[in-house]
């Protein structure tokens, strides 16, 4: 079984560019996560989608973070512009439902100069 | 506001011994506990989980604990190899809610 699939792995961007990361979830699963992990700290969730419906967003900073999922499938996370602040790992999870075991991805790591 | 704490950052451990990994939560609704390990530059992965409904469960060399009055759950790694060496986060959620709540997580070395 494929895992979660996220990309870029990695990105380096200056404050105030726009960034976007992309995720595959397991094939099958109804539920998406993503968190963001500073360093030093555990996964902070920012947002939860139930196939294409937002279940919760109450994490995301909407004046500069902006999420979605079309499809019910795969779903992308953007930030714009980036803050320094913003540098972190951005995890993707999925899940079968939304009281299941959650699978990560290996996550992409950001870096705002 | 923090509402799962791991208080130890770092434990090292000789191989053979036992390893424990300490959790404690805030939030007395949560109901569903589990921990993750994680290597560098990969995703968490899923170790073990507990009920509130329970208070220990065990799966090989792993067990956890629960203790629910003093919102208090431990990792038992027996015995520890090296090849536990990872970051470990428990993380906890309640039946009310969607989100799971993760704490800081605890890098574990086991020495050989």
């Amino acid at each position: 079984e494929a895992g979660v699939a996220q990309s870029p792995r990695y990105k380096i961007i200056e404050k105030r560019q726009s960034v976007a990361f992309w995720c595959n979830p397991i094939s099958g699963h109804a539920t998406l996560y993503w968190y963001q992990q500073i360093l030093g700290q555990g996964p902070k969730l920012l947002i939860q989608f139930q196939n294409n419906g937002v279940v919760d967003d109450s994490q995301l900073p909407k004046d500069r973070f902006s999420a979605e999922r079309l499809k019910g499938v795969d779903s992308t996370l953007k930030i714009q512009p980036a803050k320094l602040e913003d540098s972190a790992v951005y995890l993707c999870a999925s899940s079968e439902g939304n009281y299941n075991e959650q699978f990560f991805g290996p996550g992409t790591r950001l870096t705002v100069l | 506001d923090q509402q799962v704490k791991q208080n130890s950052p770092s434990l090292s451990v000789q191989e053979g011994r036992i390893s424990i990994l300490n959790c404690d939560y805030t939030n007395s609704m949560f109901d569903y506990f589990l921990w993750y390990k994680k290597y560098p530059a990969e995703g968490p992965t899923f170790l073990i989980s507990i009920s509130s409904i329970k208070d220990k469960n065990e799966d090989g060399r792993f067990t956890v604990f629960l203790n629910k009055s003093a919102k208090h759950l431990s990792l038992h790694i027996v015995p520890s190899q090296p090849g536990d060496s990872a970051v470990y986060f428990c993380a906890a959620s309640s039946n009310t809610g969607n989100q799971f709540y993760f704490g800081t997580g605890t890098s574990l070395t086991v020495i050989p």
